[in-house]
């Protein structure tokens, strides 16, 4: 079974502050993406990644795909009270994703 | 871009009956559709997979004539909880994939069972 640990599992930061989340795997995948959802809502797809060591920009945001294609990091810069919401990476395989336990982040005014 | 539409957004139901919520894929076809249960403020959970025309692969620990799943076609899968009871309340979301197009979910689905 493909397992995948994200920490922190809980973030609470003030406006303008910078995170890390972080997404680690014993498994390598083909694919990794990271969501964003809010409350009530499904998931809403951020970015893929898919090359080892590939890092790729959203904004304030950066995603970065470790070498071995096991891990990845979601960091944002100058964070935002609308950032606020469940981030969740989640590796994919030929036949299904795998979530990670999510990071619940709450940005401050 | 791939859209999934999922219904309902909210149902309540009385403990012992059952409920039934579709998602389909509204601008392509979908091989392959997925439903998970989320709680609150955790991750979602692989329930099921299912590929159209054939029967429902459930992971672990999930009741399979509990959770009834159909993919009776490439737009439509439904997922039926039978026998509800309060326990099974939940968020369910569904995701949608196909050829040339990734993982798309739904917007979920609120159920309560009182």
């Amino acid at each position: 079974t493909q397992l995948l640990e994200q920490s922190p599992q809980f973030l609470s930061i003030q406006e303008g502050e910078n995170l890390t989340v972080y997404c680690n795997s014993s498994s390598v995948f083909s694919s990794l993406q990271w969501y964003r959802q809010e409350p009530g809502e499904g998931p809403v797809l951020l970015v893929t990644v898919v090359t080892g060591g590939e890092v790729k920009k959203l904004k304030r945001l950066t995603f970065q795909f470790g070498d071995a294609r096991k891990d990845s990091s979601l960091h944002i810069t100058a964070a935002q009270p609308g950032d606020t919401g469940l981030y969740l990476c989640a590796g994919g395989s030929n036949y299904k994703l795998t979530f990670g336990k999510g990071t619940l982040l709450t940005v401050n005014p | 871009g791939a859209v999934v539409s999922q219904h309902p957004s909210r149902v309540i139901c009385k403990s012992g009956t059952s409920v039934k919520i579709e998602c389909r894929s509204l601008d392509f076809q979908a091989t392959t559709m997925f439903w998970y249960r989320q709680f609150p403020k955790q991750s979602l959970m692989l329930m099921a997979t299912s590929n159209e025309g054939s029967k429902a692969t459930y992971e672990q620990g999930v009741e399979k004539d509990k959770f009834l799943i159909n993919h009776a076609s490439l737009t439509l899968s439904t997922l039926t909880v039978t026998s509800a009871h309060p326990e099974d309340s939940s968020f369910y979301i569904c995701s949608a994939r196909g050829l040339n197009y990734g993982y798309t979910f739904g917007s979920g689905t609120r159920l309560t069972v009182v």
